[in-house]
């Protein structure tokens, strides 16, 4: 079975502080995603990697940055929280390809107070 | 930009009873088109996914869904939906030779009635 997992189920931050969010998936797929998840507004993609050290900006990509510095590894950084980032946090990782499917982990539910 | 929508938010279906559940595209080309299915707590699922051949593509858990590109559409079906099957559905679009990010509807949240 394909794993995803991601660090925290739930995380609460305060307002300024440097939040990680960290995915890892066993499948050695070369695609791995951060989306968002909001009430009424579906999955938004906030960056994707299609190799090590590689990245591109989804739809939102602002106030977040990412790292991947092994195939397996993908994090999602906010460099200054702030309460508009309080959401459900969606990693996914696939195989090259958009007919592949995204395979997900449980989310992060993350507050920033 | 590619786009989808489901027109519903919210639908209620008795146990037993068909379900039929909505998802228009827009894209220019021929799209990759997913359905996929989130029970509470969980992450999402894959359900089934069309990207050429057979219209009517055959899924997970008894779910069917047909492309019909002339209506831009591309809706989920199951002929007698179970308890179980309440939960959240995204459809979701793919572009060719673009990026390999999906583009999700807002969602359509299924409450089954005993």
């Amino acid at each position: 079975d394909v794993k995803v997992t991601q660090s925290s189920r739930y995380l609460v931050k305060r307002t300024g502080e440097k939040v990680f969010l960290e995915c890892v998936q066993d499948m050695d797929h070369e695609n791995m995603f951060w989306y968002r998840q909001d009430p009424g507004l579906g999955l938004r993609l906030i960056y994707f990697s299609y190799d090590v050290k590689m990245k591109e900006k989804g739809d939102i990509p602002e106030g977040y940055s990412v790292s991947r510095e092994k195939k397996e590894r993908f994090s999602l950084i906010l460099e200054s929280a702030s309460t508009n980032q309080t959401s459900m946090y969606l990693c996914a990782s696939s195989f090259r390809g958009p007919y592949n499917e995204q395979f997900f982990g449980p989310g992060t539910r993350l507050t920033v107070l | 930009a590619q786009s989808v929508t489901q027109p519903d938010i919210h639908i209620t279906v008795s146990e037993g009873a068909s379900l039929e559940l909505r998802c228009n595209y827009s894209y220019g080309a021929t799209p990759y088109l997913f359905w996929y299915v989130q029970s509470p707590g969980q992450g999402l699922q894959l359900l089934l996914k069309y990207f050429s051949g057979d219209t009517l593509v055959q899924g997970i858990k008894g779910f069917e869904a047909e492309f019909k590109r002339s209506q831009s559409s591309f809706n989920l079906r199951k002929p007698s939906v179970h308890w179980s099957d309440a939960a959240e559905y995204f459809c979701a679009v793919g572009a060719q030779g673009g990026a390999d990010g999906l583009t999700f509807g807002k969602g359509t949240h299924l409450i089954i009635q005993p």
